[in-house]
């Protein structure tokens, strides 16, 4: 069964400051998605970046990067320059046949 | 313009009785979604729909009951609703094979 860990149930940061939340997933597939969305406390859920499995470039979305490490089924999610707009639950998410989401990690982001 | 819209936004019911969720995407996508979010924001999935036919059902309670009319509506029914049913649910869509969901902006079901 595919598996989503965020081991960081909670993470701060100071604003213009760098912070990384870490994501390891499980799957037998060798084609997949990763997704990572945000959710505000507006509970809007907000796609902040996306990476294909195939791909060995780690993409990049204006302040947001991720480092994804396809032996080691780990997809972290680097924000860089944080601002207090990013204060926000953000989820791991991979793509095989079904979109299932990790537990999240609660971002807050302090002046 | 919404792109995936469900409607209500809030719901407050009583034990027992019956209520239904709607949910339409004008994005064109053949895929679409129903996720419960629980008060600790755990985020399940719980239906798949692709071009109208059910395609994921994770082991729902059968008072839940899908149905899509055509592949840019996904309506979803609960029948006697307990406590337990008290949480957000978020309805969303994407492309077949791995193209990024869009979600609605959620009903938070509350059960009295």
């Amino acid at each position: 069964a595919q598996t989503v860990t965020q081991s960081q149930p909670e993470m701060s940061v100071q604003e213009a400051e760098t912070v990384t939340l870490s994501c390891t997933y499980d799957t037998s597939e060798n084609n997949y998605y990763l997704f990572w969305y945000k959710q505000p406390p507006s509970r809007q859920m907000i796609l902040v970046i996306r990476q294909e499995a195939y791909k060995q470039q780690n993409a990049t979305e204006n302040r947001f990067s991720v480092n994804f490490q396809k032996a080691a089924k780990s997809f972290s999610l680097k924000i860089s320059d944080s601002q207090l707009g990013d204060t926000a639950m953000y989820f791991c998410a991979p793509y095989t046949d079904k979109l299932i989401f990790g537990t999240g990690t609660r971002l807050q982001v302090f002046p | 313009d919404t792109a995936v819209s469900q409607t209500p936004k809030y719901l407050v019911t009583q034990m027992g009785n019956d209520k239904s969720i709607k949910c339409e995407q004008n994005l064109g996508h053949d895929t679409m979604y129903w996720y419960k979010q629980d008060s600790k924001k755990f985020l399940k999935i719980m239906f798949s729909y692709n071009n109208k036919e059910l395609i994921i059902n994770e082991t729902v309670p059968n008072r839940f009951s899908p149905k899509s009319p055509d592949k840019a509506h996904l309506n979803l029914h609960i029948n006697s609703l307990e406590l337990g049913d008290s949480a957000v649910y978020f309805c969303a869509s994407s492309q077949m094979g791995g193209g990024e969901a869009f979600f609605g902006q959620g009903t938070r079901l509350t059960v009295v």
